[in-house]
């Protein structure tokens, strides 16, 4: 079955840096576009990056877009967010989700938590 | 960037009440629109695709419907594992937007 398991969140300073991982099982990575997706306390959903199967085509939006990179490997079926430049507003559940059919997503992992506090 | 308004965004419901929830998208995104359900504590799981397409395993209670700007989800008779939240999402341009959600509690 279709298994993605984020890892690496935690808490970091103001301005301090964190890499989020995605580990996918149960279907082929290589062939699927991946999202990134967050959740801030107690608020809605906000799209934050889209990449590719091939990792050629990549997208983010406004609030990350400078301070945020999207990555993969397909050798070893993970997904990457290397967030740099972190503020308190980028406290949040961060998903990471398979693309299914024109930006809309499919399959969720648990979610990591990353606070931004001093 | 293509906004996505959802109403209402909180409604108190009974157990084989029918609920419908609806999406507006700020312009035309032909049938580019999902529908997510969120229990608390958990991740969303897709409902709904292309706007009408019940996902696999999916109950037949729940339905989509709309093109282009204006979207629904019904919910024909609600039952107590459906309350939870409910986002619309937008597929048809970069960057993805989510509605605001709509709360769906017990009365």
């Amino acid at each position: 079955q279709v298994q993605l398991m984020e890892s690496g969140g935690g808490l970091v300073k103001p301005g301090g840096s964190l890499r989020l991982s995605c580990a996918a099982s149960g279907f082929i990575f290589s062939d699927y576009d991946m999202s990134w997706i967050r959740q801030a306390p107690e608020k809605g959903l906000e799209w934050i990056s889209f990449i590719t199967n091939s990792g050629n085509t990549i997208f983010y939006g406004d609030s990350v877009r400078g301070r945020f990179t999207i990555s993969r490997d397909n050798s070893k079926n993970s997904l990457y967010l290397q967030m740099d430049g972190l503020r308190a507003e980028d406290t949040a559940t961060y998903y990471c989700a398979r693309g299914f059919d024109s930006g809309v997503v499919d399959y969720w992992g648990q979610g990591a938590l990353v606070t931004v506090s001093s | 960037d293509i906004q996505m308004t959802q109403s209402p965004s909180y409604v108190s419901a009974s157990v084989g009440d029918r609920v419908t929830i609806t999406c507006r998208a700020s312009e035309g995104i032909s049938s580019s629109l999902a529908w997510y359900q969120q229990r608390p504590g958990k991740a969303p799981k897709l409902l709904i695709s292309g706007a009408s397409s019940l996902q696999t395993g999916v109950p037949s209670r729940f339905g989509g419907s709309g093109y282009e700007t204006d979207f629904t989800l019904t919910i024909s008779s609600l039952q107590p594992e459906d309350f939870a939240t409910y986002y619309c999402q937008q597929g048809n341009r970069f960057p993805l937007t989510f509605g605001g959600g709509t709360k769906v509690e017990i009365k």
